[in-house]
């Protein structure tokens, strides 16, 4: 089946210092995948989206690479700041899925003046 | 704007009581939508796929009976929490896919005293 798996939080860490998120993914056909951002008390936004090998989804300075060979999705930041502070879900949807999307477990980021 | 709505955003019941809500896509006509729930701290996980025109579509572990979802129209899926119970109590979302893209209801907290 189609499942997503993320490192395991909480991540602490200091502004402008560098954030790597790992996930990795399982998926019958070929995947189009995300990170979704939860800052405290709101709803899950986009943050960035690949939907196929090699391409690679950035917005506000976070960047991920849809790596086929590895099935890895993983999120960067070269300098985090405190507005950053979220939970952050890396996603899969399947077309013959019916598009459904399949969350991951969420990682939880603080960052600390 | 937003594109999909929920109502109600929030809801207090008392147990053994039923409560609807509905999902709502603006605009624009969705074959399909899904159902998903967040427990606090936790990930969504996805509960149906609502199917404009026929039974929905539920994932292993949800009780149908249970969680009535009902797909009437185009633009409107209604999910109905039967005999509600305090381990109901969630974050109920609704996602639609439209032209590849995915769009969040905002969200309805449903508590159950």
């Amino acid at each position: 089946g189609n499942s997503v798996t993320q490192m395991e939080g909480p991540v602490t860490l200091s502004e402008e210092a560098f954030l790597t998120i790992n996930c990795t993914y399982t998926a019958t056909g070929y995947p189009s995948l995300f990170w979704y951002v939860q800052y405290p008390g709101e709803g899950l936004q986009l943050l960035l989206k690949a939907t196929k090998a090699d391409d690679k989804g950035s917005n506000k300075g976070f960047e991920a690479t849809y790596r086929k060979e590895t099935t890895s999705f993983h999120l960067e930041k070269g300098s985090v700041q405190v507005s950053d502070s979220a939970v952050y879900f890396c996603a899969l949807s399947v077309e013959t899925s019916y598009d459904k999307v399949i969350f991951g477990p969420g990682t939880s980021l603080s960052v600390i003046p | 704007g937003a594109v999909v709505s929920q109502h109600p955003s929030w809801v207090i019941c008392k147990s053994g009581t039923s409560v609807k809500i509905e999902c709502r896509s603006l605009d624009f006509q969705a074959t399909t939508m899904f159902w998903y729930r967040q427990f606090p701290k936790q990930s969504l996980m996805l509960m149906a796929t609502s199917n404009e025109g026929s039974k929905a579509t539920y994932e292993q572990g949800v009780e149908k009976d249970k969680f009535l979802i009902n797909h009437a129209s185009l633009t409107l899926s209604t999910l109905t929490v039967t005999s509600a119970h305090p381990e109901d109590s969630s974050f109920y979302i609704c996602i639609v896919e439209r032209e590849s893209e995915q769009y969040f209801g905002p969200g309805t907290r449903l508590t159950v005293t």
